[in-house]
Order: structure tokens, then sequence, then C-alpha cells
């Protein structure tokens, strides 16, 4: 199976600050990640797919890049609706699978 | 404005039985593959069963393989999840999402299931 490591499992930060979450792949996936927001009560969103693309709707100060097997969601200008659980997602081989989640806060 | 609506959830004892359904709207059912994906009271979210648009294809996580069975009714709209032997490690807020884009774009609320006697 393939393992995703997110990393950090937590961070607190500022309103407009930028922050960078990553997803480490056990092995090469290409393309086939995904990254989801997950805010308290509510359902996943889907932010970005294909590593890089934006999901329809999100806001253009999110941002997914790639390198090698490293994974990165960029988020500038963080605001406070930003709040929630984000995780990563490999649909690159089955089992589909998730990375642990990183709990963002803002201060 | 696509919908997917779980239902069936409850309190059931370990060993019992329980199924899930997810009524979809606001798209063509039969044109997308679909997806359960569960996650624990205070925990990530875990896969577990994915179904093609025509039940071609049936994927399971090696946690329910043997135990769980997806399946869909095209003509109605609705994807199941039949749970049986369930343990309390499948205690779980279980979704149903749709494929589309390589991924699971479009979630439901989420039917809660928990296994206690």
């Amino acid at each position: 199976d393939i393992q995703m490591t997110q990393s950090p499992a937590s961070l607190s930060a500022s309103p407009e600050e930028i922050v960078t979450i990553t997803c480490q792949a056990s092995q090469d996936i290409g393309n086939w990640l995904a990254w989801y927001q997950q805010k308290p009560g509510k359902s996943p969103q889907l932010l970005i797919y294909s590593a890089t693309s934006l999901a329809d709707g999100i806001p253009s100060r999110f941002s997914g890049s790639r390198s090698g097997t490293q994974y990165s969601l960029k988020i500038s200008r963080l605001q406070v609706e930003d709040t929630g659980i984000y995780y990563c997602l490999q649909r690159y081989s089955n089992p589909w699978t998730f990375g642990g989640g990183t709990k963002l806060e803002l201060k | 404005e696509v919908q997917l609506v779980e239902s069936g959830g409850g309190l059931v004892q370990p060993g019992r039985s329980l199924k899930l359904s997810c009524l979809a709207s606001g798209f063509t059912f039969s044109n997308y593959g679909m997806n359960w994906i569960r996650q624990a009271p205070g925990k990530g979210l875990e896969w577990v069963a994915s179904i093609s648009s025509s039940s071609s294809y049936i994927y399971y996580a090696d946690t329910v393989k043997g135990r769980f069975t997806i399946s869909r009714d095209n003509a109605k709209n609705t994807l199941y999840l039949q749970m049986t032997s369930l343990r309390s490690e499948d205690t779980a807020l279980y979704y149903c999402a749709r494929d589309r884009l390589g991924v699971m774009d479009a979630w439901g609320q989420g039917a809660s299931v928990t296994v206690s006697s």
C-alpha cells in the first residue's frame, strides 16, 4: 500500500500569512494527488486535484505543487474561514490512501 | 446542484448487520463511479469501497473486505453499502462521494454508524 505522510500535524498562523502543508508519498504516484479541506462538523471539500489543478469555486489563494514524490498545498493570504483540517489523497493505486491530516488554526 | 444524501445509519450490536444508502441528485448518477469513505470519531479519513458506473469494477479496503458489499441501483440513483459482522472499530461517520476528475469531488453529509453492545 502507498503511504502518505502528511506534515505538520497541526499549525497555527495569523490572517494574511502564507502556510504550506506537505504530503510525502512512499512511492511514485505521478500527479494522482488531491487536497481536501474539512471544516468542523462538515464534509470534506475538494480543493486541488491532479496535484496542481484548482477545483471549481476554490479561491486562487489555494495552490498545489509537486516535487518528485513530495506534494505541497500552499494557502496564501490566510483567512479566518480557512480554519479546518486538510487532507491529501492519493488515487494512483488501490487502496486509495489519505494523509493523516493537518489541523490549521488561525491566531 | 449535486446532492448526496446518506441514510440508514444507527446503533447496532457487534456481529450484526446494517445497510447504508446514498441517494444522488443533480447529476447523471449512472455516468459516475462512487465511493464510501469513513471517519472514526476524532480521526482521519479512511477509504472503504469504490464501484464503477456500471458496477463492473469494485474495490474494497482490506479492513472491510469479505464483510462489506458496495452496490448501486442506477435506476434509483442510489448507492448502497451492506455491512455485516460489524465490529466496534467500524464505528464511524460514513460518507458517500462521487468520482470525477480522478478524485472524490462531491461528498454527502455522512451517516453515523455506532457498533456497541
